[in-house]
């Protein structure tokens, strides 16, 4: 049971480059999100999908796009990487429900040059 | 819109009891308090949540005020392991449902 998984653990893109990060998790969860961290700040809420084929913007949207494949996979995509985008990355997932605990990933960390 | 006071960081003797404070005055009746912590840059890890009645497991305790406008987290006995930054959370009801806020937390630093 390895939780949730993210690919890659770091990135180094160039401005205007494009990349995708994935996520993957085998808890059967219905819910899973993407949060940035920028360096000593809390987490922000990019998307989240709270089931299989909704996606839903969070506090900080622009500039990514989510998909949510299946019930296991939910991967975010930059399509024109600015340097502003520079900040480690987390997925998690979670149970939907009144007592929502959600279950994090290790993180990507992503620098734009 | 944090809905949740934390002290920016304090100090502990490993071995001792830490006990981090979270001031959330506005909580509803239906909401619940959640803990969590970040170990240096891992991904935040769950501990404890709890509505109104003092919650216990294998990670910490949970007291919340009866009047629910605080709560205090408590690590019965720390260690070095147990520095990190430990984030009160309330969920926050808005357009898309109920959404987590993490905000800056409490940095714990548990000193031998």
């Amino acid at each position: 049971n390895a939780g949730v998984t993210q690919t890659p653990k770091f990135q180094v893109l160039k401005t205007g480059q494009s990349m995708t990060l994935q996520c993957a998790q085998d808890m059967n969860h219905n819910s899973m999100y993407w949060y940035r961290q920028d360096p000593g700040m809390g987490l922000r809420l990019i998307y989240y999908s709270a089931s299989e084929g909704t996606t839903d913007k969070g506090e900080v949207p622009n500039g990514y796009n989510v998909s949510r494949l299946n019930k296991r996979e939910f991967s975010l995509r930059l399509e024109s990487a600015a340097p502003s985008q520079t900040s480690v990355y987390f997925c998690a997932s979670s149970e939907v429900g009144s007592q929502e605990t959600q279950y994090f990933g290790p993180g990507t960390r992503l620098l734009v040059l | 819109d944090a809905k949740t006071t934390q002290p920016p960081s304090m100090d502990c003797a490993e071995g001792r009891a830490a006990n981090l404070p979270c001031n959330h005055s506005t909580i509803s009746g239906n909401e619940y308090v959640y803990w969590y912590r970040q170990i240096h840059s891992q991904g935040p890890q769950y501990i404890i949540h709890g509505l109104k009645n003092n919650e216990t497991n294998e990670m910490a305790s949970l007291i919340i005020t009866e009047d629910r406008k605080s709560s205090t987290l408590i690590l019965p006995h720390a260690t070095l392991r147990d520095t990190a930054v430990y984030y009160c959370i309330v969920r926050v009801a808005w357009s898309g449902g109920f959404k987590t806020i993490f905000g800056a937390g409490t940095r714990l630093f548990v000193k031998a």
